[in-house]
Order: C-alpha cells, then sequence, then structure tokens
C-alpha cells in the first residue's frame, strides 16, 4: 500500500498564481485534512474532510479551497497565492471514528515568492 | 474554538538525561495523541489516549493522561540521540477524526 501520497514535494509561486496541491489516500479512510506547518506553529489545521461530498473549515481556511468529490481524493487549491502561504503542506487520512491515528503524506514544501 | 497548548518550544538535552514535553487543551478531549517528527520527515503516530488518568508505556517513553481529560505529558527516561525531533501531541474531540495540534516540542540531544 502507498497510503498517503502527496504531489508536489517542492514548488515555487509567484504572488498571485494558483496551483493544486494534490493527496490521494488508498486505505479507504474516510477522514482526511490538510495542515501547515510553519516555525514554532506546529501543524495548524487549514480544512478537513468526513466522507466524500463533505467539507469543513479548520482553524486557518483563508486563501484555501478544497474538495472531496472521491474517498481517495482531497485537493488543495490556492487561489492566489501570497507569501503568507510560504510553509510545508501536510495532508492526513484517519479511518475516521474516535482514538483513529492519523497517516501523514511526506509533505509540500511550497515557497510563494 | 479549541486550542491545545504545548510546552516548552525547544528541549535541549545531554544523551542520558531524561526530558518531558507537557500538552494543556481549552476544552476536555475524548482523546490525545502523540506523534514523532523527525528533521525533514513528516509526522508519525506513537500512541493514543483515552481514558482518564490513563498510562502507557513504550519502553524508554511514557505517556499519561490527565484526570480531566485536559491534559497530558510524554516524558523520555535517558535520551538518546535516536530520540531527536519534534514530538506532538494532538488532541481529538468528538468523533469525527478532527485532531488539533499543539505547536511541538523539538528534542535536540548531546551525545
Amino acid at each position: 500500500n502507498a497510503g498517503v501520497t502527496q504531489t508536489p514535494k517542492f514548488q515555487v509561486l509567484k504572488t498571485g498564481q494558483s496551483m493544486t496541491l494534490q493527496c490521494a489516500q488508498d486505505m479507504n479512510h474516510e477522514y482526511m485534512s490538510w495542515y501547515r506547518q510553519d516555525p514554532g506553529m506546529g501543524l495548524r489545521l487549514i480544512h478537513y474532510s468526513v466522507g466524500a461530498g463533505i467539507t469543513d473549515q479548520g482553524e486557518v481556511p483563508n486563501g484555501y479551497n478544497v474538495s472531496r468529490s472521491t474517498t481517495e481524493d482531497f485537493p488543495l487549491r490556492l487561489l492566489s497565492a501570497a507569501p503568507s502561504q510560504t510553509s510545508v503542506y501536510f495532508c492526513a487520512s484517519t479511518r475516521g471514528g474516535v482514538g483513529t491515528e492519523a497517516f501523514f503524506g511526506q509533505g509540500t514544501r511550497l515557497t510563494v515568492v | 474554538g479549541q486550542q491545545v497548548m504545548q510546552i516548552p518550544q525547544y528541549q535541549h538535552v545531554q544523551e542520558g538525561e531524561d526530558f518531558t514535553t507537557y500538552c494543556n487543551s481549552s476544552t476536555t478531549l475524548s482523546n490525545i495523541q502523540w506523534y514523532k517528527q523527525r528533521p525533514g520527515g513528516h509526522p508519525v503516530f506513537l500512541i493514543q489516549l483515552v481514558k482518564s488518568g490513563e498510562v502507557k508505556k513504550q519502553k524508554r517513553l511514557t505517556f499519561q493522561f490527565g484526570e480531566a481529560k485536559k491534559n497530558s505529558s510524554l516524558h523520555i527516561t535517558a535520551t538518546q540521540t535516536t530520540d531527536v525531533g519534534t514530538y506532538f501531541c494532538a488532541g481529538g474531540s468528538g468523533n469525527t477524526g478532527k485532531l488539533i495540534f499543539g505547536q511541538g516540542t523539538t528534542l535536540q540531544v548531546k551525545p
């Protein structure tokens, strides 16, 4: 099993450009989420989904859109990139329910110049 | 909204010394999970605590969940260089699988 796959691993964007970070899992997990990691800030929840067709905002949703058309995929869209979105992004999935462990992808290091 | 605070942010220890990181939530948690992230890597699940007052051990690591289910700690006995990394606690609420992470504690171990 591949687990959680994120692409790309690295990306440089210019301010105002748009892009989509891809996340796919092959564990048939219901719950998927996106986090950003910044120094001293830990992992902050951007958006999450409890199943196909259902998404909700996390702690820092502004500037990001998500959709969940299938159980496997949960892309994160930056519509107009800003330097403040320079960060490392992690996608995670869990089976769902109380106390199920999260499996993380390898991360995407995004720089906005 | 729910907040999870973790201290200290950084800890430097000599190999063989003990290490503890503390986690506090603004709300009662259904469970708390701990993750380790090696430098340049992604977070990896260590353990989950669910019951009030629960204590679990993994070799040199001891995890505790407070009686009020609002705080937790991770203690490492006799640190080794392989313990280097950032340790995160993550609080769960409800049954959706949603996790709110603390800021993490980065551990450096000097050989």
